[in-house]
């Protein structure tokens, strides 16, 4: 992804709910993708991490999903709590050098 | 584990100031750090890599007279920010690379507001 933009995209779900983030990234020679949650004043936290050798990983409550064929990577929250409310980015590896791009960043509402 | 601090958590100077940020691996050793910028309501933006025991490598349109980078040991790498503007507030977060490579791990970030 590109880090453009004004303001964050918003998705605003109900407690409960299930929730899924997409993201679109850019380098087809990526081969580590990552997704983050950034909560208000605080550095990025590490939720999941997927390698280009494979197109789904779970972790507790989350799943990513990598599809090459069209660079999508979407993250997958189940029963979405207030808790995860937070801006979520994705990243990418592009080959090489350890180090991330990120993406432009969703902003997740959680609502009661 | 994995734990990565960043020091001060705020910073208010006066035009002029050259201010300095520390990125520390509490708990683990980081060949590698990485610093990045971060405006509101936008994403992180690379700024450079810092080596220990190397030169940093900075991304294109990163002054590296303006940002000046140091990792000399293994747990501390530091940003300068020389002669700062109230352009160059910003939030400014660093990472380490862990044991085992990827996923850098995160500080909780400096905010700089240059009055």
């Amino acid at each position: 992804g590109e880090n453009v933009g004004l303001h964050l995209p918003t998705l605003s779900v109900q407690e409960g709910d299930n929730s899924i983030i997409n993201c679109a990234y850019s380098n087809s020679a990526s081969d580590y993708f990552i997704w983050y949650k950034q909560e208000s004043g605080k550095g990025p936290q590490f939720i999941i991490d997927i390698r280009s050798n494979m197109d789904k990983r779970q972790g507790q409550r989350v799943t990513v999903l990598l599809n090459k064929t069209v660079k999508h990577l979407s993250l997958q929250i189940a029963a979405t709590q207030p808790g995860d409310s937070a801006v979520y980015f994705c990243a990418e590896n592009p080959g090489g050098y350890n180090k991330l791009i990120f993406g432009a960043g969703t902003r997740l509402a959680v609502h009661p | 584990g994995a734990v990565v601090s960043q020091h001060p958590s705020r910073v208010i100077c006066k035009s002029g100031t050259s201010v300095k940020i520390e990125c520390r691996s509490l708990d683990f050793q980081a060949t590698t750090m990485f610093w990045y910028r971060q405006f509101p309501k936008q994403s992180l933006m690379l700024m450079a890599t810092s080596n220990e025991g190397s030169k940093a490598t900075y991304e294109q349109g990163v002054e590296k007279d303006k940002f000046l980078i140091n990792h000399a040991s293994l747990t501390l790498s530091t940003l300068t920010v020389t002669s700062a503007h109230p352009e160059d507030s910003s939030f400014y977060i660093c990472s380490a690379l862990g044991p085992h490579a990827q996923p850098q791990h995160f500080g909780d970030g400096t905010r700089l507001s240059i009055l």
